[in-house]
């Protein structure tokens, strides 16, 4: 198993340039998660997927949008980047995210993220 | 609402003698704790996580962690530190439901630094 796989691993953009970060997972897991990374912040997570055909928002989803059209991959768009969303992000996945399952979440190697 | 606090931004210790990584967590209901380990450029790792019963848990590399409700901590221990445990921890904690269930929510971080 290749797990959580990310690309590109390095970007840098412009003010008001869109992209798409990948995410693929080869686990069959039905929950799959964006987090940045910022120095001083830890993890704060952006959208997250229980399954395929559902997202919802984390804590810091303005700017970014998801979509899950299958189990295995969970890109992340940016629409119009700012120099604000300059950071690490990470994908993660887990088996699943129920009231009754607790798993512990598999990451990616991360993308670093630069916009001027 | 849930978060995870980590006191010490930076933790040293000789090679060889017993490391602690504090981490104190509020969360309504049933407390679900993680703790995962990073290092450089690279993504997060598992370590071990809390769900219920014994309140030591044991992990992945030697690491162990104690739950403790009466002071919401759950800090992370070793015995005998390595100077290949250098490295950045992170405590989290789950959301407890409604719409933080799908959420998982970090610390801030602590970098461990092992002197030789």
């Amino acid at each position: 198993n290749a797990g959580v796989t990310q690309t590109p691993k390095f970007q840098v953009l412009k003010t008001g340039q869109s992209m798409t970060l990948q995410c693929a997972q080869d686990m069959n897991h039905e929950y799959m998660s964006w987090y940045r990374q910022d120095p001083g912040m830890g993890l704060r997570l952006i959208h997250y997927s229980v399954g395929a055909g559902i997202t919802d928002q984390g804590e810091v989803p303005n700017g970014y949008n998801v979509s899950r059209s299958t189990t295995e991959d969970f890109p992340l768009r940016l629409l119009s980047a700012a120099p604000s969303q300059t950071s690490v992000y990470f994908c993660a996945s887990s088996p699943t995210w129920t009231a009754s399952s607790i798993h512990e979440q598999f990451f990616g190697p991360g993308t670093r993220l630069t916009v001027l | 609402a849930q978060s995870v606090a980590q006191p010490e931004d930076q933790v040293n210790v000789a090679e060889g003698n017993p490391l602690t990584v504090k981490c104190t967590y509020s969360v309504s209901g049933n407390p679900y704790l993680f703790w995962y380990v990073q290092y450089p450029n690279r993504g997060l790792q598992f370590l071990l996580k809390y769900i219920t019963g014994d309140n030591l848990v044991k992990g992945s590399y030697g690491f162990e962690a104690e739950f403790n409700k009466s002071q919401t901590s759950f800090h992370l221990k070793k015995p005998s530190a390595l100077v290949s445990d250098s490295a950045l921890y992170f405590c989290a904690v789950r959301g407890d439901g409604g719409s933080t269930l799908g959420r998982l929510y970090f610390g801030r971080g602590t970098q461990l630094t092992v002197w030789p």
